[in-house]
């Protein structure tokens, strides 16, 4: 089946410091991927889709500013977390759907445990 | 835009007992509803999905049944084991992969 890595599984940063994280399809290419956010015993949000060569489009609500998002090559997006702060300590998921899936079904990473101290 | 309701937060079930999980969408645009089961810290497994122009689907002890006039689909789980316990969720898609995902629903299963 289709593999989706995430780089890293966590992280810790200080207040005020900018961490990226990693999203990338290893054996399929993804011309979109997603990336939502999962605060502790909730449900995990949408956050943007990744377009791979234009702008990502960012959910209502979410700073695009704040969380930048490049879609550098059909197997890699990175999300940005500019300027973090401890409300931003978070579980960060990308997913990617497979051509071979027809496109519905959604492929997720391991995700990334942001803490911002 | 699409909102997912899902009920109960919470359920528990002795070991053997069915589990029943519903949810409710808005967009009558949605045409696939996966649901996932996802243990802590990892991330989401799909355990079945169901498409817009099927009303119910079978694999082993977990079933989905969906109505598209009421707009709610179901997770049945058969025969349910202590390894069954985690968090499910169910989600709607509406545009080729944006899944909009329901709260929640913690069951433990009790031996």
């Amino acid at each position: 089946g289709a593999v989706v890595s995430q780089h890293p599984s966590w992280v810790i940063c200080k207040s005020g410091t900018s961490v990226k994280i990693e999203c990338r399809s290893l054996d399929f290419q993804a011309t979109t991927m997603f990336w939502y956010r999962q605060f502790p015993k909730q449900s995990l949000m949408l956050m943007a889709t990744s377009n791979e060569g234009s702008k990502a489009t960012y959910e209502q609500g979410v700073e695009k500013d704040k969380f930048l998002i490049n879609h550098a090559s059909l197997t890699l997006s990175t999300l940005t977390v500019t300027s973090a702060h401890p409300e931003d300590s978070s579980f960060y998921i990308c997913s990617a759907p497979s051509p071979t899936s027809g496109y519905n079904e959604q492929f997720f990473g391991p995700g990334t445990r942001l803490t911002v101290l | 835009g699409e909102n997912v309701e899902q009920h109960p937060s919470t359920l528990s079930v002795q070991e053997g007992d069915s589990a029943v999980i519903k949810c409710t969408y808005s967009d009558s645009a949605s045409n696939y509803f996966p649901w996932y089961k996802q243990e802590l810290g990892k991330r989401p497994q799909l355990i079945i999905d169901i498409r817009s122009n099927v009303g119910e689907k079978k694999d082993q002890r977990i079933a989905v049944t969906l109505n598209k006039t009421a707009k709610h689909f179901s997770l049945h789980i058969t025969e349910t084991q202590p390894e069954d316990s985690a968090v499910y969720f169910c989600a709607a898609d509406n545009q080729g992969g944006k899944l909009i995902f329901g709260q929640g629903t913690e069951l433990s299963v009790k031996p």
